[in-house]
């Protein structure tokens, strides 16, 4: 059974730095991976999705990145604000109707 | 821009008692999804839609639950019975195509008590 992994937990820095959030997944077997965002009690944005054929995908300051033969994605976040605090998922499809999701990482950016 | 609709966006519900969680996927998407979050849990796969059939379930989907698309905008997720261990944020979610980027509502808290 798929298992994905998000590394750390949590992460607060200050405003502006650039942070790296880590996704991994036991099955290469993927079509594709989406990155959501969550903030508290809300619903999940889609930020990005990227193919299993694609090794980046950008979107402003977003940056992601797959390599599937490894099972390792992530994201890459630039000259981050504190508006961009929120949890961060990542979910893999492996079926044709299922994504399987990770526990997330928690991002804090302090003003 | 087109967003994935929910309602209600909390609803508290006795113990045994039936709930229908209603969805209003984005208007040219074929796929229709469930999924659920237990608190402090991932969000897990719950049923497929497509075609007016459901295409995939897991084994959490048990006979308890139902999904109907009764007309052209809405789905509907139905819990018979609920138990205390049902409380969770339910999602739905739609995409245009099969492998598609999943668009997520902003969920309903079921709260059994």
């Amino acid at each position: 059974k798929q298992e994905v992994t998000q590394i750390p937990a949590a992460l607060s820095v200050p405003e502006g730095e650039n942070l790296v959030l880590n996704c991994s997944f036991t099955d290469s077997a993927i079509y594709n991976l989406q990155w959501f965002r969550q903030d508290p009690g809300k619903g999940l944005t889609s930020l990005l999705l990227i193919q299993s054929s694609q090794r980046e995908q950008t979107s402003g300051r977003l940056n992601a990145s797959l390599d599937k033969s490894s099972g390792r994605s992530t994201l890459y976040i630039a000259a981050s604000q504190p508006g961009d605090s929120a949890t961060y998922l990542c979910a893999v499809r492996t079926g044709a109707n299922n994504l399987f999701f990770g526990t997330g990482t928690r991002l804090t950016v302090i003003p | 821009e087109p967003e994935v609709t929910q309602t209600p966006s909390h609803q508290v519900t006795q113990m045994g008692q039936e709930v229908i969680l209603r969805c209003v996927p984005i208007s040219n998407h074929l796929y229709f999804y469930w999924y659920r979050q237990i608190l402090g849990q991932k969000v897990e796969f719950l049923v497929s839609f497509y075609n007016n059939e459901i295409s995939e379930k897991s084994e959490i989907f048990d006979d308890q639950f139902s999904v109907e698309r009764p007309d052209g905008s809405n789905f509907t997720l139905k819990i018979r019975s609920t138990k205390l261990e049902d409380s969770a944020m339910y999602f739905c979610a739609s995409s245009q195509a099969a492998l598609g980027e999943a668009f997520f509502g902003q969920g309903t808290r079921l709260t059994v008590v």
